[in-house]
C-alpha cells in the first residue's frame, strides 16, 4: 500500500531533550516536506526537500533540522525543543515538486513539549 | 501574515443545505489545490485546478479557480454529515504550498 508513514504518532518530551520524528514513503516520491499545524494557522511548512541531499528552508524552520540521506526518508531533528514546538507535525511526500505539487500527507504527529 | 485568507474558519449547518468556503489571496498561484482533513489524520487531495476561471466537480462539490488565479471558492450542494471535516486550500507558488488556515465544517443531521 502506497503511504507515508511517520512515528511516533504522540509523543510528549521535556525541554531540551533532542528527539527525532521519522518519515518514511514507499512511492519512490523525490519530493518530502515537514509542515507543523496549528489552531487558526493553519499547515506552515519547516523544510522541504526536492531530492537526496537536497533541503531547503521552509517559513518557519528555527529550531528544527532535517536530513535527506536516502529518497525514502526525511527525518525532522528538535535538538533542543521548547515549548513552543508543541504542535501536530505532518510529514508530506509528492512525485514532484511545481504547478501541481500534489502532497500525500502521513497521518501525522502529536508533539507536547514541557 | 496569512497569504492565503480562508472564510468562514468554521461553518455548522443542517444536513441538505448548501454552503460555500472562500480562499483568496493577493498574490497569483500557478495552482491551487483543495484538501479534506479528518481527525486524527493528514490531509487528502480533493482537486487541483490549474486554468483562471476553471471549475470542477466532484459529486456534489464544485470547485471554481478565479480568472486571475488569485482565489477560489468551494461550494457544496445538499451537504451531508459524511462532509464534516477541515477543508483546507493551498496554493503553489514555485516549489512550495502556501496554505490556508482551513474551514472546519460540521453537518448536522
Amino acid at each position: 500500500e502506497a503511504q507515508v508513514t511517520q512515528n511516533p504518532r504522540y509523543l510528549i518530551t521535556v525541554t531540551g531533550k533532542k528527539l527525532t520524528v521519522t518519515c518514511s514513503q514507499n512511492m519512490n516520491h523525490e519530493y518530502m516536506s515537514w509542515y507543523r499545524q496549528d489552531p487558526g494557522l493553519g499547515l506552515r511548512q519547516i523544510y522541504y526537500s526536492m531530492n537526496v541531499e537536497v533541503t531547503d528552508k521552509g517559513d518557519v524552520p528555527e529550531g528544527y533540522k532535517v536530513s535527506r540521506k536516502e529518497k525514502r526518508n526525511f527525518p525532522l531533528i528538535l535538538e533542543s525543543p521548547s515549548p513552543n514546538q508543541t504542535s501536530l507535525y505532518f510529514c508530506a511526500s509528492s512525485p514532484i515538486a511545481g504547478v501541481k505539487n500534489i502532497q500525500y500527507f502521513g497521518a501525522g504527529t502529536r508533539l507536547s513539549v514541557l | 501574515t496569512q497569504l492565503l485568507e480562508q472564510s468562514p474558519q468554521f461553518l455548522s449547518i443542517q444536513e441538505g443545505e448548501n454552503l460555500t468556503v472562500y480562499c483568496n489571496s493577493s498574490s497569483v498561484f500557478s495552482s491551487l489545490q483543495w484538501y479534506r482533513q479528518e481527525p486524527g489524520e493528514g490531509p487528502v487531495l480533493l482537486v487541483t485546478v490549474v486554468t483562471g476561471g476553471e471549475v470542477k466537480k466532484l459529486k456534489r462539490l464544485t470547485f471554481q479557480f478565479g480568472d486571475a488565479r488569485k482565489d477560489s471558492s468551494l461550494h457544496i450542494t445538499a451537504a451531508q454529515p459524511g462532509d464534516t471535516g477541515l477543508y483546507l486550500c493551498a496554493g503553489a507558488r514555485n516549489y512550495q504550498l502556501i496554505w490556508g488556515a482551513g474551514t472546519k465544517l460540521i453537518i448536522k443531521p
